[in-house]
């Protein structure tokens, strides 16, 4: 089944512990994203990526890292997670080209106390 | 600039009432438009896209047509469910090289019996 996966789907934390949010996809898609999600701010993209090796910034990056190894993996860092990184996490990916759908992961809810 | 606006919510209607949610976009270049569902608990699922003017997409009843002019893509069905309970986000993209979805704020609507 394509199908973009995620773990954890809930992770609650404290200030300051490093976490890392994996991301799976097994389209063979060359492009992979990171949004959060808040309440009445709708989805902001944090990282993308367009191919192996190849990350660059989205619309909120402060506080986050990504790398892209593999194709198929796009995992989220928080180095130092702070409470206002308390959010609704999707990861999703879509092929190079065509009318830009993405598929979407199921979410990760992460709580930073 | 790219934006979304996005009708606010929430919406309550009764099951088989005629659903309308507003979407208008500014977008540089030449945008696809796109609309996608959240269950309760659950990821995104593209609901319709459209990706030329006077394109209509559709899919379970739901209708939404890109009208370049009025820059719109309002969302319509004729009749909805009590299945029909989600939270619906408008969204656009561009091609260029950010891969970036901007997305409005969501409208959570909910059908009563």
């Amino acid at each position: 089944e394509a199908q973009v996966t995620q773990n954890p789907r809930y992770l609650i934390t404290v200030t300051g512990k490093k976490l890392t949010v994996t991301c799976s996809q097994n389209m063979n898609h060359e492009y992979m994203s990171w949004y959060r999600q808040d309440p009445g701010l709708g989805l902001r993209q944090i990282y993308y990526s367009m191919n192996v090796e190849v990350t660059d910034k989205g619309d909120v990056p402060e506080g986050y890292k990504v790398s892209r190894k593999e194709k198929r993996n796009f995992p989220l860092i928080l180095e130092s997670p702070s409470p206002n990184q308390t959010s609704l996490y999707f990861c999703a990916s879509r092929l190079a080209g065509g009318s830009g759908e993405q598929f979407f992961g199921p979410g990760t809810r992460l709580t930073v106390l | 600039g790219n934006s979304v606006t996005q009708m606010e919510g929430p919406v309550t209607l009764s099951e088989e009432a005629f659903l309308t949610i507003n979407c208008t976009y500014t977008a540089t270049g030449y945008p696809s438009l796109f609309w996608y569902v959240q269950y309760p608990g659950e990821g995104l699922q593209l609901l319709l896209k459209a990706t030329k003017a006077d394109d209509k997409g559709s899919n379970k009843g739901f209708e939404a047509t890109y009208r370049k002019e009025t820059t719109s893509f309002h969302l319509e069905k004729g009749s909805v469910q009590v299945s029909d309970s989600a939270v619906y986000f408008c969204a656009l993209t561009v091609q260029t090289g950010a891969n970036n979805l901007f997305f409005g704020t969501g409208t959570r609507l909910t059908v009563i019996p």
